[in-house]
């Protein structure tokens, strides 16, 4: 199947810093990346869906402006969690459509961020 | 609103067959049934899905009962890398508006395969 890789994998931060996670699909163009966030023992919540080339559309409840979403090419979506607090650490998922009709979505591999 | 339900977790001896029952009494004409499963600290990987027929591939089987409104997943020899949550969700195919393409997740069954 196809590949979804996340960069970094992990990654710890001091609060008040913004972390940026890369979301890339390997070997097939992504017309459309979700967002997730799971936290400890809880399922995975959509945070946001972005589109190449258009603002994403986020979920009721989730930050717009502490969340950045962009997705500036068919195989690279990045999602920045500005002034990170605690309370934002969580395992964050990426996932992705290849084209307009499909319906399978990939799943990247997760990042899990600890804001200390 | 949950569409799904599961039962939270089950146990399962390696070697012998999984069977993950979903009650999706609230389903849609359109809708297809999806299940992924997700190892502790990775992505969810897809399993299967299907709308009426059973369908069968390399990882599982899936039933869906005739009036589609409960199903079944089917691992056939579990072993001990089968151990996840499973996740069992509705979707439409293809699109039918804003949302179209979303997973949403539920809870889950929590797969433990015991040696």
């Amino acid at each position: 199947g196809a590949v979804v890789s996340q960069h970094p994998s992990r990654v710890i931060c001091k609060s008040g810093t913004s972390v940026k996670i890369e979301c890339r699909s390997l070997d097939f163009q992504a017309t459309t990346m979700f967002w997730y966030r799971q936290f400890p023992k809880q399922s995975l919540m959509l945070m946001a869906t972005s589109n190449e080339g258009s603002k994403a559309t986020y979920e009721q409840g989730v930050e717009k402006d502490k969340f950045l979403i962009n997705h500036a090419s068919l195989t690279l979506s990045t999602l920045t969690v500005t002034s990170a607090h605690p309370e934002d650490s969580s395992f964050y998922i990426c996932s992705a459509k290849e084209g307009l009709t499909s319906y399978e979505q990939y799943f990247g591999p997760g990042t899990r961020l600890t804001v200390t | 609103d949950a569409k799904t339900t599961q039962p939270p977790s089950m146990d399962c001896a390696e070697g012998r067959a999984a069977n993950l029952p979903c009650n999706h009494s609230t389903i849609s004409g359109n809708e297809y049934v999806y299940w992924y499963r997700q190892i502790h600290s990775q992505g969810p990987q897809y399993i299967i899905h299907g709308l009426k027929n059973n369908e069968t591939n390399e990882m599982a089987s899936l039933i869906i009962t005739e009036d589609r409104k409960s199903s079944t997943l089917i691992l056939p020899h579990a072993t001990l890398r089968d151990t996840a949550v499973y996740y069992c969700i509705v979707r439409p195919e293809g699109y039918s508006g804003a949302g179209s393409y979303q997973l949403t997740f539920g809870k889950g069954t929590k797969l433990s395969v015991i040696p």
